[in-house]
């Protein structure tokens, strides 16, 4: 079956602009996580959802992360202002859920991010 | 807090060789512990996992233990191929309530296999 898809690939945004980055998580999991990836590091936790409710956003790194996941399908990660430091790779995983005792976590190929 | 260590790359071997990857945690409670692996190109895809202490997770000839007594959950394999190039990550799930079931993941470890 499909796994979990991430649009655009690839994104380069000059500093200030405002960013959307769209994940399709596997149809009927729960859960969805966003990571963060900077060059050469591990992932590091930006925020969770079960269902259509964020219950984590405590890896956002400031107020200009936003994220939502509206009818608990789809997902968008939304970056206002953009800054340099935000050039990364945007990760997002999906899993069946707590109660479906799901806990492996498939991810999505990123999205590269490069801010000018 | 709660983290992972894993060790310095890159990792060069040649054809055949043996590996290890070693990692260590730190972690409130029993955590999962996790292999993910990112092949040049691709996403990162479960490799393998052990959910308590003295569990051995395995697959593709890799196996890793997870030692409770020194928090470590060393990745090996006995017979590396070129296509076990990749970059290799670490990382461990909490449980209980507050936690939300996200991975905190190491660094990542790069193997290259030469033939």
């Amino acid at each position: 079956g499909a796994g979990v898809s991430q649009s655009p690939r690839y994104k380069v945004a000059k500093r200030g602009q405002d960013v959307a980055l769209r994940c399709d998580p596997i149809s009927g999991h729960v859960s969805l996580f966003w990571y963060q990836q900077a060059l050469g590091q591990g992932p590091e936790f930006l925020t969770y959802f079960q269902n259509e409710a964020q219950l984590d956003k405590s890896g956002l790194p400031s107020d200009r992360f936003f994220a939502e996941r509206p009818e608990g399908s789809v997902s968008t990660l939304k970056i206002q202002r953009t800054q340099q430091e935000d050039s990364a790779v945007y990760l997002c995983a999906s899993s069946l859920g707590p109660l479906a005792g799901g806990e492996t976590q498939y991810f999505g190929p990123g999205t590269r991010l490069l801010v000018l | 807090g709660n983290s992972v260590t894993q060790m310095e790359g890159p990792v060069t071997l040649s054809e055949e060789a043996f590996l290890t990857i070693n990692c260590t945690y730190t972690a409130t409670g029993y955590p999962s512990l996790f292999w993910y692996v990112q092949y040049p190109g691709e996403g990162l895809q479960l490799l393998l996992k052990a959910t308590k202490a003295d569990d051995k997770g395995s697959n593709k000839g890799f196996e890793a233990t997870y030692r409770k007594e020194t928090t470590s959950f060393h990745l090996e394999k006995g017979s590396v191929q070129v296509s076990d190039s990749a970059v290799y990550f670490c990382a461990l799930r909490l449980h209980g309530s507050g936690n939300t079931g996200k991975l905190i993941f190491g660094q990542g470890t790069t193997l290259q296999v030469k033939p």
